[in-house]
C-alpha cells in the first residue's frame, strides 16, 4: 500500500545547526512532494515543494532534495533557530494523483 | 493571506451526538479537504471536495460525510459520534485541481466522551 514515513520520530540539534529531516516514500510513480510545518496549536504551514523532473529545490534558509532512485526526500534547515522547533510533515502525492499521503511527522527541538 | 477558518478550536461532544465541523476559505478556492488527526498516525484524508456539491471519499471515510453547499464552505459531519473519532480536524483549501499546496486552518479538537 502507499505509506510515507519519516527515518525519525524526533530530531534535537543545537541553534545554529543545519538540521536534516529523513522522508522515505513508496509510491514511485508520485509527481510531487510536499513539506509541512506545524507548531503546536495550529494547523500545518507550506515550508516548501519539489516536483519529480527536480532533485534539489532551495527556499529561505531550507532545501529540500529528492533521490527517486531511492525513494527518499529530505529537508535541510541552515542554521537552525528556536522559532524551527515543530513537527515537520513530508507529503506525497496518492496512485491517483488526487490526494496528499502525509507521513507521521518529525518533532524537531532547536536548544539554545 | 489565505484565511481557512474552523468553526471551533475545541468540542466536547457525547457518544451518538450528531456533530458538525464547519471550515470557510476566503480565497475563492477550487478544492477543500478534511483531515483527522492522531499521535503517531500523522494526518489522514477523510473527505474532499473540487468542486460545489461534489464530494470524493479520502483515505478513512467511514462514519463520516460532507456537505459542499457553497464553494467556500465545506462541512464535516458525524452522523452519531463514538469515542474513535475522538481527534484534531483539519480543514485544508488548494486553488489547483490536484493534491497540491493545501492551507490548513487552525484545526477542531474533538472529544467524543
Amino acid at each position: 500500500g502507499e505509506s510515507v514515513g519519516l527515518h525519525l520520530p524526533t530530531l534535537s540539534v543545537q541553534e545554529g545547526d543545519n538540521s536534516i529531516i529523513n522522508c522515505a516514500y513508496s509510491n514511485s510513480a508520485s509527481d510531487y512532494f510536499i513539506w509541512y510545518k506545524q507548531e503546536s496549536g495550529k494547523g500545518p504551514q507550506f515550508i516548501i515543494d519539489i516536483r519529480s523532473n527536480m532533485d534539489k529545490r532551495q527556499g529561505q534558509r531550507v532545501t529540500v532534495l529528492l533521490n527517486k532512485t531511492v525513494k527518499h526526500l529530505s529537508l535541510q534547515i541552515a542554521a537552525t533557530q528556536p522559532g524551527d522547533s515543530a513537527v515537520y510533515f513530508c507529503a506525497e502525492t496518492n496512485q491517483a494523483g488526487t490526494a496528499l499521503i502525509f507521513g507521521k511527522g518529525t518533532t524537531l527541538s532547536v536548544s539554545s | 493571506d489565505v484565511k481557512v477558518t474552523q468553526s471551533s478550536r475545541y468540542l466536547v461532544k457525547r457518544t451518538g451526538e450528531k456533530v458538525f465541523l464547519e471550515c470557510v476559505q476566503d480565497m475563492d478556492h477550487e478544492n477543500m479537504f478534511w483531515y483527522r488527526q492522531d499521535p503517531g498516525l500523522g494526518l489522514r484524508l477523510i473527505y474532499f471536495s473540487y468542486d460545489v456539491k461534489m464530494k470524493e471519499k479520502g483515505d478513512i471515510p467511514e462514519g463520516y460525510s460532507v456537505s459542499r453547499e457553497k464553494k467556500e464552505r465545506f462541512s464535516l459531519i458525524l452522523e452519531s459520534a463514538s469515542t474513535n473519532q475522538t481527534s484534531m480536524y483539519l480543514c485544508a483549501s488548494s486553488v489547483d485541481r490536484g493534491p497540491y499546496e493545501q492551507y490548513f486552518g487552525p484545526g477542531t479538537r474533538l472529544t467524543v466522551t
